[in-house]
């Protein structure tokens, strides 16, 4: 079973703050994917990293993948209250189709 | 392109009664996945169906059972309800091609009493 570690599962910040969100596995992926859930939604899919080292960045939101394609990182600048919600990273695994592993979860909650 | 689908929204049952969710993907997608979210367990993976067939399966008992119909659109069925099955259930629609976005509904809340 491959399993995502996400951590810190629970982040208080204040408005303008920078964090940064883990997701890591002793699992090697062929790619890795962060969504966020909103309270009431369904995940929404933010990027999808694929190459082991990759950076790819989303306005204030810096996605990055470990070289070994075993870890993933999001790192957030000057935190805004739109920001809140669940960040779930999900493994997407190689070999042909097989299902996606989904991270533990990180509850982020931007006071203003 | 409208979203994915997923009723009810809320339900209530009672220990030992049977449920069924429905999920209708968006246009043109093959494969449907099932979630179950607790805020203990995160979102674990039920099943998968792809052309009306089931493609991968979690680690669940043989309780939750799912089909998918020549349309696309998607049940999954939970008997003899206990306690511990009250949680968010979450269905994403996909293309079917591994890695590719999942687009989830905005889920179906059972609570079982």
């Amino acid at each position: 079973t491959q399993l995502l570690e996400q951590s810190p599962q629970f982040l208080s910040i204040q408005e303008g703050e920078n964090l940064t969100v883990y997701c890591n596995s002793s699992s090697v992926f062929s790619s890795l994917q962060w969504y966020r859930q909103e309270p009431g939604e369904g995940p929404v899919l933010l990027v999808t990293v694929v190459t082991g080292g990759e950076v790819k960045k989303l306005k204030r939101l810096t996605f990055q993948f470990g070289d070994a394609r075993k870890d993933s990182s999001l790192h957030i600048t000057a935190a805004q209250p739109g920001d809140t919600g669940l960040y779930l990273c999900a493994g997407v695994p190689g070999g042909g189709y097989q299902k996606v592993t989904f991270g533990t979860g990180t509850k982020l909650q931007v006071i203003p | 392109k409208a979203g994915v689908t997923q009723t009810p929204r809320y339900l209530i049952k009672t220990r030992g009664q049977q449920v069924t969710l429905s999920c209708s993907p968006i246009s043109g997608h093959r494969s449907v996945s099932w979630y179950q979210q607790t805020p203990g367990q995160g979102l674990q993976f039920l099943f998968e169906y792809f052309s009306e067939t089931q493609r991968n399966k979690g680690n669940f008992p043989g309780r939750f059972s799912g089909r998918q119909f020549s349309n696309s659109r998607s049940e999954m069925n939970v008997s003899t309800l206990e306690l511990g099955d009250s949680a968010l259930y979450l269905c994403a629609s996909g293309s079917g091609s591994g890695g590719t976005e999942a687009f989830f509904g905005q889920g179906t809340r059972l609570t079982v009493v």
